[in-house]
């Protein structure tokens, strides 16, 4: 099992739509996570697929047939800044390498 | 509530020499786990434990040894601290294996010189 973050960083302006990139490769129904780690902060969980609910504006849908599970906000907030991180679990979780998302004003 | 808890936060070592970090949780969480997080990298986790008496090794294995003392606090050695370990620790716990919230201490930053 693998999950790719493909960009490291993303920069985006205040009120532009942000798309956050994540694949994966899993043999079974993989259950699939955003964490989120804002500076001075601890890690943690922002949503799961299984949740199908959107925080703090974010939403995340699994597609089975692109093996993806983008995050994805629709108009982007400078308190959006924060490195994030998609995680798959199986009998343990891994993560991907992580995005930077740094919003501009 | 304290949640996890991670000691100590800062630690510098001369290669060669031996250290470990502590984590203990109070959320009466079943399985534990050691991540480190270096830039570019990622979270690579590097053992955990799925229930009290179990270890797992995880991606990053190599150098490192584990002990769950009980349910509440599993540690981390480094035996002969390399500064490929230099790096921030992060340990989490979760409700079990089958629960896929993590709940994350604050981070070890590590540097071996």
């Amino acid at each position: 099992q693998r999950v790719t973050q493909p960009e490291k960083l993303l920069s985006v302006f205040k009120g532009a739509p942000v798309e956050l990139k994540c694949n994966y490769s899993y043999s079974g129904s993989p259950e699939l996570f955003w964490y989120v780690q804002y500076s001075r902060q601890r890690l943690q969980l922002l949503l799961r697929h299984i949740s199908r609910e959107s925080i703090k504006g974010f939403t995340a849908d699994l597609n089975k047939g692109e093996t993806s599970f983008h995050l994805k906000k629709p108009f982007a907030q400078e308190e959006d800044s924060a490195m994030y991180y998609c995680a798959l679990r199986d009998d343990k979780i891994i993560f991907g390498k992580g995005t930077r998302l740094h919003i501009l004003p | 509530n304290a949640g996890v808890t991670q000691t100590p936060k800062f630690q510098v070592l001369k290669t060669g020499q031996s250290m470990t970090l502590q984590c203990a949780q109070d959320m009466n969480h079943n399985s534990m786990y050691w991540y480190r997080q270096d830039p570019g990298m990622g979270l690579r986790l590097i053992y955990y434990s799925a229930s009290e008496g179990t270890t797992d090794k995880g991606e990053v294995p190599n150098g490192y040894n584990v002990s769950r003392l009980n349910k509440r606090e599993f540690s981390l050695r480094l035996e002969s601290a390399a500064p490929s370990q230099t790096s921030v620790y992060f340990c989490a716990s979760s409700a079990g294996t089958g629960a896929g919230e993590l709940f994350f201490g604050e981070g070890s930053r590590l540097t071996v010189l």
